[in-house]
């Protein structure tokens, strides 16, 4: 079955600039989650989404940074006034129901990512 | 959350086993100890997930024991394709949910 899938791939943008990054989960996936991955290090918790509503979006490094879900399905996640520091790759995940699933606690599974690159 | 310590770094040859510790010691009752493997240029996948003793699958096998303050991800027979970054994680199935990664252990594989 389809994979959770995250666009664009890359995105060159220009210091200023906003940008949106998408992400689309696997079908019925209930929770979703955005990381922060800078070049060699681990990843970064953003935000978490249960069904469309963020219970947590401890992780946003700065009001720049907002996300949304609709649907249950789809999240754009938009970085405003981009500046280089938020040079990464930006990865979603995302989680079936919450509790033992599939024979495991909380698996979460992951997208490919959208580097993204300020100059 | 429970914080996590494993090595920077480790090398192995192929066909060798290769086994990752990593320490946990302040890890909670309800918490699950959780594995994930990372290729460049992709996300994280799932490994293998264990609470106590050993669980093993067609990947690796976990080792805890009793106190469940370390557990080591063994991986038989390393090839050049399990050259990645490994993460050790642990959290229990409340709360929220977020997963927390750290640094990692990047494994290489010689031929």
């Amino acid at each position: 079955g389809a994979g959770v899938s995250q666009s664009p791939s890359n995105k060159v943008t220009e210091k200023g600039k906003d940008v949106e990054l998408r992400c689309d989960p696997i079908s019925g996936h209930t929770a979703l989650y955005w990381y922060r991955q800078r070049l060699g290090q681990g990843l970064e918790f953003l935000i978490y989404f249960q069904g469309n509503s963020a219970p947590d979006k401890s992780g946003l490094p700065s009001d720049r940074f907002s996300a949304e879900r609709t649907g249950e399905s789809v999240s754009t996640l938009t970085i405003q006034r981009t500046q280089q520091e938020d040079s990464a790759v930006y990865l979603c995940a995302s989680s079936p129901v919450p509790g033992l699933a599939g024979g495991s606690y909380n698996e979460q599974f992951f997208g490919p990512g959208t580097r993204l690159t300020v100059l | 959350l429970a914080k996590t310590t494993q090595p920077i770094s480790m090398d192995s040859y192929e066909g060798q086993e290769v086994n990752i510790t990593c320490s946990h010691n302040n890890i909670a009752t309800n918490d699950y100890i959780t594995w994930y493997q990372q290729f460049p240029s992709q996300g994280p996948r799932f490994i293998i997930q264990g609470y106590k003793t050993k669980v093993t699958n067609e990947v690796a096998s976990l080792f805890i024991p009793a106190d469940r303050k370390s557990s080591t991800l063994s991986l038989p027979r390393v090839s050049l394709s399990d050259t990645a970054v490994y993460y050790c994680l642990v959290g229990g199935d409340t709360g929220r949910r977020a997963l927390t990664f750290g640094s990692g252990t990047r494994l290489q594989v010689q031929p």
